[in-house]
């Protein structure tokens, strides 16, 4: 059965205390992995695409790393606006995407 | 120009009573997706939509009805509201069904009483 789980559920962090989010799945046929950022009262919004094995991609303060079985969302030197709960999903064969269910990051001033 | 929009933002209604949630977009983007989203849960697909007249279930469809007769809007109708259905519904929008990022609406906060 496909599936997605992200750990931790919640992380409180000190500003500027680097950390990282995790993203393990099983699925058929990986086409993708997708990082999207969700606010309070918001939608989710899109951050990254990650297609294969080896794979990082970058913006501003967070970088995120994908191999066969999980996905790393690495934050370096988080500031309060860093704050959100951050979703994984995976994309199987069938073009579906299958949800984590986040993870709350708090940053503290 | 708001790109996708969802009304209402908030919603109280009794159980057994048909309830319809809208979703609008700028953008002609083909593929639009009603999400359900509960504690605890991640994102779970109800129905989406490759382009206009074309539907598909999603993940946990039963109990809702959608249609897509525009390209531009994609509403989603609870035919007798269950309490289950209370959560938070999100409406989104792709340009293509692969691999390419999703829009998403503000959401509407559905509480069934």
């Amino acid at each position: 059965e496909d599936q997605v789980t992200q750990s931790p559920e919640a992380l409180r962090l000190q500003e500027g205390e680097s950390s990282s989010l995790n993203c393990s799945y099983t699925v058929s046929g990986l086409r993708g992995l997708f990082w999207y950022r969700q606010d309070p009262g918001k939608g989710p919004e899109f951050l990254f695409t990650l297609y294969s094995a080896g794979e990082e991609k970058e913006k501003e303060r967070l970088k995120a790393t994908l191999t066969k079985k999980e996905s790393f969302l690495h934050i370096t030197a988080p500031k309060p606006e860093d704050s959100a709960t951050y979703l994984c999903a995976v994309q199987a064969s069938n073009y579906q995407l299958i949800w984590g269910a986040g993870t709350k990051l708090i940053i503290k001033p | 120009d708001a790109g996708i929009t969802q009304s209402p933002r908030y919603k109280i209604t009794e159980t057994g009573r048909q309830v319809t949630l809208m979703c609008h977009q700028t953008w002609s983007h083909s593929y639009m997706f009603w999400y359900r989203q509960d504690l605890g849960h991640g994102l779970r697909l109800i129905y989406y939509s490759a382009a206009a007249d074309i539907t598909d279930k999603g993940e946990v469809p039963d109990g809702y009805v959608v249609s897509r007769s525009k390209t531009e809007n994609f509403p989603l109708t609870l035919e007798s509201a269950t309490r289950s259905q209370t959560s938070v519904y999100f409406c989104a929008t792709a340009d293509a069904g692969g691999s390419t990022e999703a829009f998403f609406g503000q959401g509407t906060r559905l509480t069934v009483v």
